[in-house]
């Protein structure tokens, strides 16, 4: 079980707008810890999307963005495209068993 | 461009022990905090260790700690993961990956492509 936890999976059509959550509790988001997005297409390494709970590294379209609010935290999708089919974790940092880092079980997104 | 390259990966029996290592290229290595995380088939990440850029701080996941030894030689560009007592439930890729932060830990910028660890009798 996660120390973060986000939906198994969630799905749109292209074009629209998707959420994906991560909640997580006072000793890791809500103790401030940054919070951050990443994406794995399928046999690949995961890619950093969303750093410092809101930052897009160069080359991420800013269809994708991230905000942060109390022990929880979200990814945004806008104008979905067949290529973002992919799971994407969360991350952030826990400090109740040392510094830690810690990752969401994961989201599958599909594109329908 | 930045790269991460690991290696060291296979089969190994219950109990036996591996070393992976990754070679870093592209950026200088001995300023970035360095991680390993795993992922094991058709599962999520799972951290495992962080060393500091000069090799002063080391944490590591409570499933591996006492087993496993993140190290680091900057001289090589090169940091290692030294894994014993391998169980079965260490099977997954391992991924080394860098850490963004340069005075603190923020989020894994690079990574390499993993390397396939199968602990089997």
């Amino acid at each position: 079980q996660s120390v973060l936890t986000q939906p198994p999976s969630v799905s749109g059509a292209p074009g629209q707008r998707v959420t994906i959550s991560c909640t997580g509790s006072s000793s890791n988001i809500g103790a401030g810890y940054d919070v951050h997005w990443y994406q794995q297409l399928p046999g690949k390494a995961p890619k950093v999307l969303i750093y410092g709970d809101t930052h897009r590294p160069s080359g991420v379209p800013d269809r994708f963005s991230g905000s942060k609010s109390g022990t929880s935290a979200s990814l945004s999708i806008t104008g979905l495209q067949a290529e973002d089919e992919a799971h994407y974790y969360c991350q952030s940092y826990d400090s109740s068993l040392g510094l830690h880092v810690v990752f969401g079980g994961g989201t599958k997104l599909t594109v329908l | 461009q930045e790269q991460l390259v690991e290696s060291g990966g296979g089969v190994v029996q219950p109990g036996r022990s591996l070393r992976l290592s990754c070679l870093a290229s592209g950026f200088t290595f001995s300023s970035y905090g360095m991680h390993w995380v795993r992922q094991a088939p058709g599962k999520g990440l799972e951290w495992v260790a962080i060393i500091w850029f000069d090799g002063s701080l080391k944490y590591y996941a409570d499933s591996v700690k006492g087993r496993f030894t993140i190290s680091r030689d900057n001289s090589k560009n090169t940091l290692s993961l030294q894994m014993s007592s391998l169980r079965a439930d260490d099977t997954a890729v391992y991924y080394c990956a860098r850490d963004r932060g340069r005075v603190a830990p923020e989020d894994l910028d690079y990574w390499g492509q993993g390397t396939l660890v199968t602990v089997s009798s």
